[in-house]
């Protein structure tokens, strides 16, 4: 069974611009969640989706948002680039998102802005 | 004071030794816990999850949880050099949608 599969693994980008990225979730999974990784700040809770709908948002600006599709599959957008939004982009996903389901981490995609 | 506190480490062993990580937690409301392994340039892998106070092990690994002082562990019995990576703990509440809350992560090294 394939994993959870985020693509592109490696993005830089310049402050000001927009970036999405991309999440196939394990075949079966309908619950989406992403997570950004930092040195300073660890793993965060960004936002987590479930048929095609956001169930739960993390504390990051507006200028993070995503989306999920009839397959499952998803994105994350982040507009208008800051340096400090440099980090590893990880998505999680689980059958159903619900209490107690062990969530599966792809091996994330790494974005630089320069 | 932070949701969930984990000691950052480094920690080098040697070989064979028996390894200790430990979290602790301030908010009652978790209820089941994780320990993920991240090897260097990939994402967290699942190694134990458990919901309520109490041991569970699995081959070399054994977590233990003791909701009364909101502390969990993970030991590795005789650890190897494959080992060697970060940790991370995570913790989920009762109630709906997922978010988990990770510890920053224990970096482990095995030394042969």
């Amino acid at each position: 069974k394939a994993g959870v599969t985020q693509t592109p693994r490696y993005l830089i980008k310049t402050r000001g611009q927009q970036v999405t990225l991309s999440c196939s979730p394990i075949s079966g999974h309908r619950s989406v969640s992403w997570y950004q990784q930092t040195p300073g700040q660890g793993l965060q809770f960004l936002f987590e989706y479930f048929s095609e709908t956001q169930r739960n948002k993390g504390n990051f600006p507006g200028r993070f948002s995503g989306r999920q599709f009839s397959n499952s599959r998803s994105e994350m957008n982040v507009s208008t680039l800051e340096l400090g939004d440099s980090a590893l982009y990880l998505c999680a996903s689980s059958v159903s998102g619900l209490t107690g389901q062990p969530q599966h981490f792809g091996d994330g995609t790494r974005l630089s802005i320069l | 004071q932070k949701e969930v506190e984990q000691d950052p480490g480094p920690l080098s062993v040697p070989e064979g030794a028996i390894v200790s990580l430990n979290c602790t937690y301030s908010n009652s409301a978790f209820q089941y816990f994780m320990w993920y392994r991240q090897y260097s340039r990939k994402g967290p892998e699942l190694l134990m999850y458990t919901y309520s106070s109490g041991n569970k092990e699995d081959g070399r690994f054994t977590a233990q949880v003791d909701k009364s002082s909101k502390y969990i562990s993970l030991f590795i019995r005789d650890s190897q050099p494959s080992d060697s990576a970060t940790y991370l703990c995570a913790m989920g509440s009762q109630g709906g949608s997922e978010k988990l809350v990770f510890g920053k992560g224990t970096k482990l090294t095995v030394n042969p």
